[in-house]
């Protein structure tokens, strides 16, 4: 069965310093892979997906993502945080034909200081 | 901009009792679905449901669950005898399409505490 680690639970980082979100999965094929994001007190938001093509996707404010098949990696990145992104993200997969029965990660909380 | 609802946000309850938890998807959406999380878990799916049937449910959701729409809105997550492991954030979720094109909607959860 499908799986998602997202290794770091804890990130602080400055307004303004650059982000990356780590998400790895273990899969036997090439599965579909999202980013979501849960503001506090909000339903999870879709940030970004990745069906196949373009290895970087670009996503929903200024979050982008990189597919790296060797490293079965979709690590989240963006250049410049700005407070408003403190919130839990969510590094999630699904099975190719899965209907939208997303396999999710524990999460990522992101505290930024200004 | 169209949002899935979710009622109510908080609800506690002893155990063994019922519970309803509503959801109302977005409106041309015909893709429902719940997923949970219990505190310091995963996000998890429960179950998928689509032209008024189930599509596909998990092996968390046994006989204790069931969903309905029991109108042309509403979408419910009932579970019959509520135990302390059920204690968990719902959240309900609706898409339009299915697969690659259906992005999934999720409303803000509902977080159910069992006694």
């Amino acid at each position: 069965a499908q799986s998602v680690t997202q290794p770091d639970i804890h990130i602080t980082v400055s307004e303004g310093a650059s982000l990356e979100l780590r998400c790895n999965y273990s899969y036997g094929a090439t599965p579909y892979l999202f980013w979501y994001v849960q503001s506090p007190g909000q339903g999870l938001q879709l940030l970004l997906k990745y069906f196949s093509g373009d290895t970087l996707v670009q996503g929903i404010k200024g979050f982008e993502a990189e597919f790296k098949r060797s490293q079965s990696s979709f690590n989240l990145r963006k250049p410049s945080v700005h407070w408003s992104d403190a919130a839990e993200y969510f590094c999630a997969v699904e099975v190719t034909g899965g209907g939208n029965k997303l396999t999710f990660g524990t999460g990522t909380q992101l505290k930024v200081e200004l | 901009e169209p949002e899935v609802t979710q009622t109510p946000s908080h609800q506690v309850t002893q155990m063994g009792q019922e519970v309803i938890l509503r959801c109302v998807p977005i409106s041309n959406h015909l893709y429902f679905y719940w997923y949970r999380q219990i505190l310091g878990q995963k996000v998890e799916f429960l179950v998928s449901f689509y032209n008024n049937e189930i599509s596909e449910k998990s092996e968390i959701f046994d006989d204790q669950f069931s969903v309905e729409r029991p109108d042309g809105s509403n979408f419910t997550l009932k579970i019959r005898s509520t135990k302390l492991e059920d204690s968990a954030m719902y959240f309900c979720a609706s898409s339009r399409l299915a697969g690659l094109t259906g992005e999934l909607f999720f409303g803000e959860g509902s977080r159910l505490t069992v006694l």
